[in-house]
């Protein structure tokens, strides 16, 4: 059965470290893959995405690798700040403009 | 940039009554929208796809009857939730590509919180 899986419901960590979340996917053959922020009662908001022949996409802290072996994503904050802390979404798309979700990563900077 | 607004925002209504949700682009067009429906500490699922000028189309499992779906302009979708029950309260969100962006980038409303007494 196909599957999205984002490694852990929620993530602590200490203000200033780098947070790491994973996306694995199974049965997808996705050509791009996505990173949404989410905030409590609030749509997702667009991060960053990044195509199968790419290996890493940077934007200001953010880093995202895909590998289209593993059918994993990694998503990294450097130098995380409290403001990050939110729900953090991967997307896989699956045909034209049709996406599917993780479930999400909760993620909590702590000063 | 884009952006994508949703009314209500929140809204309770009484079993069996129907709730319309709107969805609006409100400084672009769109021939789709998508609606998805989140519970809590879960991921969006899509409901349905939302063309205008056409026939929405449902994902499995979706009841067309039930979810009815209009999409009467280029900037307005509507999701109307007929004959509600508490197991229909969720936070619903609709997004739109944004044409001429790289892979269509979505935007997403700020989502509409339902609760069925």
């Amino acid at each position: 059965s196909q599957k999205i899986e984002q490694n852990s419901e929620a993530l602590n960590i200490q203000e200033g470290k780098t947070a790491t979340l994973t996306c694995n996917y199974t049965n997808y053959s996705p050509a791009y893959l996505q990173w949404y922020r989410q905030d409590p009662g609030r749509g997702p908001v667009f991060l960053l995405l990044i195509r199968e022949n790419e290996k890493e996409k940077r934007k200001e802290r953010l880093k995202v690798t895909f590998d289209t072996t593993l059918k994993q994503s990694l998503f990294h904050i450097t130098a995380s700040q409290p403001a990050d802390s939110a729900t953090y979404l991967c997307a896989l798309d699956i045909s034209f403009n049709d996406m599917r979700f993780g479930a999400g990563t909760r993620l909590t900077v702590k000063p | 940039g884009a952006v994508v607004s949703q009314h209500p925002s929140r809204v309770i209504c009484k079993s069996g009554t129907s709730v319309k949700i709107e969805c609006r682009s409100l400084d672009f067009q769109a021939t789709t929208m998508f609606w998805y429906r989140q519970f809590p500490k879960q991921s969006l699922m899509l409901m349905a796809t939302s063309n205008e000028g056409s026939k929405a189309t449902y994902e499995q499992g979706v009841e067309k009857d039930k979810f009815l779906i209009n999409h009467a302009s280029l900037t307005l979708s509507t999701l109307t939730v007929t004959s509600a029950h508490p197991e229909d309260s969720s936070f619903y969100i609709c997004s739109a590509p944004l044409a001429g962006t790289p892979y269509n980038e979505q935007f997403f409303g700020p989502g509409t919180r339902l609760t069925v007494l």
